[in-house]
């Protein structure tokens, strides 16, 4: 069954990187869309970026624009997120999320999320 | 940016009772919205997708309508595990936009 795993979040100052990780099973990431969605504690969803299954193109929000980059290994089906200069408002969880397959854009699936905490 | 505007933010129902959700966009995204539900400390689950579409293992008391701008979330028969919050979701264009959520107490 489709499930996604996530990893590498942690308690990080400002202005450091961190890198999450999401290993993908029950389908290949070489053939699907798959975005990142964050949520602050207690708060709503925002997303974070999306990658298109032929890996190149790439779209990101605004608020994580030049300082976040979205990327896949197809030979471990595992999606990334590299994350840098980070700020305290960058604090929440993580989600990866496959993109529906009878959709363009749309998620079917959310991994189970991994926290990042920015603080000093 | 497409604005998801959700009411009411959270709302007190029985068991059994039928609830509505509404989801407003401030563009037309035509049918490309979704309905998740989320309880605490687990990640959204899907409920319903391109408006209407009832996901592959979700209920039949969860109903989704609407097109355009204007959207709504039914739930019938209200049961106690339905106690959570719910999002809609825009997915017609890019950044992806939430409803600010509802949160059902049973």
């Amino acid at each position: 069954q489709v499930q996604m795993v996530e990893s590498g979040g942690g308690v990080v100052h400002p202005g450091r990187s961190l890198r999450l990780s999401c290993v993908a099973s029950g389908f290949t990431l070489s053939g699907t869309d798959m975005h990142w969605v964050r949520q602050a504690p207690g708060k709503g969803l925002e997303w974070v970026a999306v990658i298109w299954n032929d890996g190149n193109n790439r779209h990101y929000a605004d608020s994580v624009k030049g300082r976040f980059t979205i990327s896949r290994d197809t030979s471990t089906n595992t999606l990334y997120l590299q994350m840098n200069s980070l700020r305290a408002e960058d604090t929440g969880f993580y989600y990866c999320a496959r993109v529906n397959p009878v959709t363009t854009l749309g998620i079917d699936h959310w991994g189970q999320g991994t926290l990042v905490t920015v603080s000093s | 940016d497409t604005q998801m505007t959700q009411s009411p933010s959270s709302l007190s129902a029985s068991v059994g009772d039928s609830v509505t959700i509404t989801c407003q966009a401030n563009q037309d995204i035509t049918h490309f919205l979704s309905w998740f539900q989320q309880k605490p400390g687990k990640p959204p689950n899907l409920l319903i997708y391109d408006a209407s579409t009832l996901q592959t293992g979700v209920p039949s008391r969860f109903i989704g309508s609407g097109s355009g701008t204007d959207f709504i979330l039914t739930i019938n028969s209200l049961q106690p595990e339905d106690s959570a919050t719910y999002y809609c979701q825009q997915y017609d264009n890019l950044p992806l936009t939430f409803g600010g959520g509802t949160k059902v107490e049973i």
